[in-house]
C-alpha cells in the first residue's frame, strides 16, 4: 500500500524557513518522480514543483521558484521541501505527491495527508 | 500561467449525472492527454478520480468517466450519491513550461 506521511510543518515567522518531510512506503521512492501541492486555507489546490528521477530537472512554480527547494534521499525513501524567506501568503497545507511514472509530467496518483504551515508573527 | 478554468459550482439530485468542465489552452489540456481530476472532501487529502483524460484508478466508482475535446476536459459523474459531494479540481500538464496547471476547483452539491 502506497502512504505519504508529510512532517515538518508548524509555526513560523515571516521571513523565516522550514524543512518539510515526506515519508513514502510501499513503493521504490528511487522509481518515481514526486512533487509538491498546496492548499491555503479555504483556497484551491496550488502546484510548487515537480521532480524527475535519474538526474531529472525540478520545476517550480513562479509563486515559489527561488525560495522553495526540492531534494530527496532514496535510501531513506524521502523527499524534502525546503522552504525559505517565507511570507504570510505561504501559510497553508503542503502535501507531497507521488508520479505514476519516473518521469515529471504532472500523472500524481496519491498524495499524503498534507503537514500545516502557519506563517505569522 | 492562469488557472485552468472550471464552474465555481454544480448541483444534482441523487441518481442524476452531472458534468464539470475544466477548459485550459492548446498548451495545455489540449497538447497532452495529461489531465487529472481530483475529489476532495472538506478536511480531507485530494484524491486522484481519473487520470490520462479517461482512466480510473483501481477502486474508484466506475460513475466516474473524464473525456476531452479539443482545449476542454470534462467530469461525468453518473448516478449522484450523497457521499459525491466535494470540491473536484482538474490539472493538466503544460507543454510550454512543465508546470501543473490546477482548476480553480467546482464545489458539487448533491441536492
Amino acid at each position: 500500500e502506497v502512504k505519504l506521511l508529510e512532517s515538518g510543518g508548524g509555526l513560523v515567522q515571516p521571513g523565516g524557513s522550514l524543512r518539510l518531510s515526506c515519508e513514502a512506503s510501499g513503493f521504490p521512492l528511487s522509481s518515481f518522480a514526486m512533487s509538491w501541492v498546496r492548499q491555503a486555507p479555504g483556497k484551491g489546490l496550488e502546484w510548487l514543483s515537480g521532480t524527475s528521477v535519474g538526474g531529472g530537472r525540478t520545476y517550480y512554480a513562479d509563486s515559489v521558484k527561488g525560495r522553495f527547494t526540492t531534494s530527496r534521499d532514496n535510501s531513506k525513501n524521502t523527499v524534502f521541501l525546503q522552504v525559505n524567506s517565507l511570507r504570510a501568503d505561504d501559510t497553508a497545507i503542503y502535501y507531497c505527491a507521488k508520479e505514476r511514472s519516473s518521469a515529471w509530467y504532472g500523472r500524481i496518483d496519491y498524495l499524503g495527508q498534507g503537514t500545516l504551515v502557519i506563517v505569522s508573527s | 500561467q492562469s488557472a485552468l478554468a472550471q464552474p465555481a459550482s454544480v448541483s444534482g439530485s441523487p441518481g442524476q449525472s452531472i458534468t464539470i468542465s475544466c477548459t485550459g489552452t492548446s498548451n495545455d489540456v489540449g497538447a497532452y492527454d495529461f489531465v487529472s481530476w481530483y475529489q476532495q472532501h472538506p478536511g480531507k487529502a485530494p484524491k486522484v478520480m481519473i487520470y490520462d483524460v479517461t482512466n480510473r484508478p483501481s477502486g474508484v466508482s466506475n460513475r466516474f468517466s473524464g473525456s476531452k475535446s479539443g482545449n476542454t476536459a470534462s467530469l461525468t459523474i453518473s448516478g449522484l450519491q450523497p457521499e459525491d459531494e466535494a470540491d473536484y479540481y482538474c490539472t493538466s500538464y503544460t507543454r510550454s513550461t512543465s508546470h501543473l496547471l490546477f482548476g480553480g476547483g467546482t464545489k458539487l452539491t448533491v441536492l
